[in-house]
């Protein structure tokens, strides 16, 4: 089955860290760019980073750049990302997304609580 | 950045009708590199259309979407009652990929 399955979130104070994993199954993970993309409690969605195939190439919103950092290792077929600095506006679920570069297949989403 | 301005922000329709949902970009969309998706609460977006008009494997043909340039509109032709969710359209034709706010589509 083709699918990806986000972990990792939970409930992190401001200023602390998390790292996201995202495993894929199903399809040549090796042969695609993923990206992430985050929606805040009742709000809409939001880009956050996306990464090329063999890592040459990362790019991310100004809203997180400095603070995170994405990667991939296709040898897990497993896509991460690395959140520093966490801060009460980063509170989301966050969903890992096949990129084509449109989001053809997306996970069911982790959710990352930041609060004291 | 592109800034995508969704409208209405909520349409009130009932099962059988048509849906006409808008997507305005600040700047014109290279290529026609707009994506529509489709959410229902508690559930991760679902990709319905992308290059502005292909409909995504499994879609059904009463979604269809139109435009270029800096207007772009998603038609559901006939509403059944599994459409009723939110849509968002999406540009990826510039970096940073950015979404519009969302049309909410309520059973009337």
């Amino acid at each position: 089955e083709v699918q990806l399955l986000e972990s990792g979130g939970g409930l992190v104070q401001p200023g602390g860290s998390l790292r996201l994993s995202c495993a894929a199954s199903g399809f040549t993970f090796s042969s695609y760019a993923m990206s992430w993309v985050r929606q805040a409690p009742g709000k809409g969605l939001e880009w956050v980073s996306n990464i090329s195939e063999s890592s040459g190439s990362k790019y991310y919103a100004d809203s997180v750049k400095g603070r995170f950092i994405i990667s991939r290792d296709n040898s897990k077929n497993t896509l991460y990302l690395q959140m520093n600095s966490l801060r009460a506006d980063d509170t989301a679920v966050y969903y890992c997304a096949k990129s084509m570069p449109y989001f053809d297949l997306w996970g069911r989403g982790t959710l990352v609580t930041v609060s004291s | 950045e592109i800034v995508l301005t969704q409208s209405p922000g909520t349409l009130s329709l009932s099962p059988g009708e048509r849906a006409t949902l808008s997507c305005r970009a600040s700047q014109s969309v290279s290529s026609t590199y707009l994506a529509w998706y489709q959410q229902k609460p508690g559930q991760a977006p679902r990709l319905l259309i992308y290059g502005a008009s292909s409909r995504a494997t499994g879609i059904p043909d009463r979604f269809s979407g139109s435009g270029s340039g800096t207007d772009f509109t998603l038609t559901i032709s006939r509403l059944e009652p599994e459409d009723f969710a939110v849509y968002y359209c999406q540009q990826y034709g510039r970096s940073p990929l950015t979404f519009g706010g969302g049309t909410k589509v309520e059973i009337k």
